[in-house]
């Protein structure tokens, strides 16, 4: 079985601080991990994956997260926070038994991170 | 490449009374999938078609809710009779299957207001 915790439900930082959206996941296979962002009344849009390639990812709009598999987390950071930032954030868990994915995303609760001037 | 669609945007509709969403994945992609995100909450997977079959729908309930996918493109979901607590956003998404990374796209989704 999968699962996916995020630490914080709400997030608030600075413009042009960094940025750090806490997530650990459980999970019985060998995992995909990915960060969704969701702009209101907007679809849900993948910032970035991991998939056993690197363990550093990168992604659109300057975010990363590290895969460390011995502390079970994928957290999503960003070195310095832009207002158009302000959204909310998915962590998301898809496990792959045997090497092909079975497609099943498991979701975080989110986090709402706020941008402040 | 045009994205996921799902029409309407919008439902208000009284308990009791029956309603259904539509969504067109991205062409080409053979796995289709309907998520229902309560407020506050991350998305559920309700159901996973593999084109026109249906692969997970464990979360699906079934005495309400059901859904299809004819001719393995289009799929419609339908909720009757709807509850309270079906208030939410009904997400559509799709994939190519077999892909191990297994990147879903997302529709802007349709939410749902029960009274």
């Amino acid at each position: 079985a999968q699962s996916v915790t995020q630490l914080d439900s709400h997030v608030s930082v600075s413009e042009g601080t960094p940025v750090l959206l806490r997530c650990n996941y459980s999970s019985s296979y060998s995992p995909s991990l990915f960060w969704y962002v969701q702009h209101p009344n907007k679809g849900l849009q993948l910032l970035l994956k991991y998939t056993s390639a690197a363990t550093l990812v990168k992604g659109i709009n300057g975010f990363e997260a590290e895969f460390k598999k011995s502390e079970t987390s994928f957290h999503l950071t960003k070195p310095s926070a832009h207002m158009s930032d302000a959204a909310e954030y998915f962590c998301v868990v898809s496990e792959n038994a045997g090497g092909t994915s079975y497609g099943k995303l498991t979701f975080g609760q989110g986090t709402i991170l706020t941008v402040h001037p | 490449e045009a994205g996921v669609a799902q029409s309407p945007r919008y439902k208000i509709i009284e308990k009791r009374q029956s309603v259904a969403f539509w969504c067109n994945p991205i062409s080409g992609h053979a796995t289709l999938y309907w998520y229902q995100q309560i407020l506050g909450q991350g998305p559920k997977l309700l159901i996973q078609f593999q084109n026109n079959g249906v692969v997970d729908d464990s979360q699906l309930p079934k005495d309400r809710f059901s859904a299809e996918r004819l001719k393995g493109v289009d799929s419609t979901l339908k909720i009757q009779p709807a509850k309270l607590e079906d208030s939410a956003v009904y997400l559509c998404a799709s994939s190519h299957w077999g892909e191990r990374d297994n990147e879903q796209f997302f529709g802007p989704g349709t939410r749902l207001t029960v009274l």
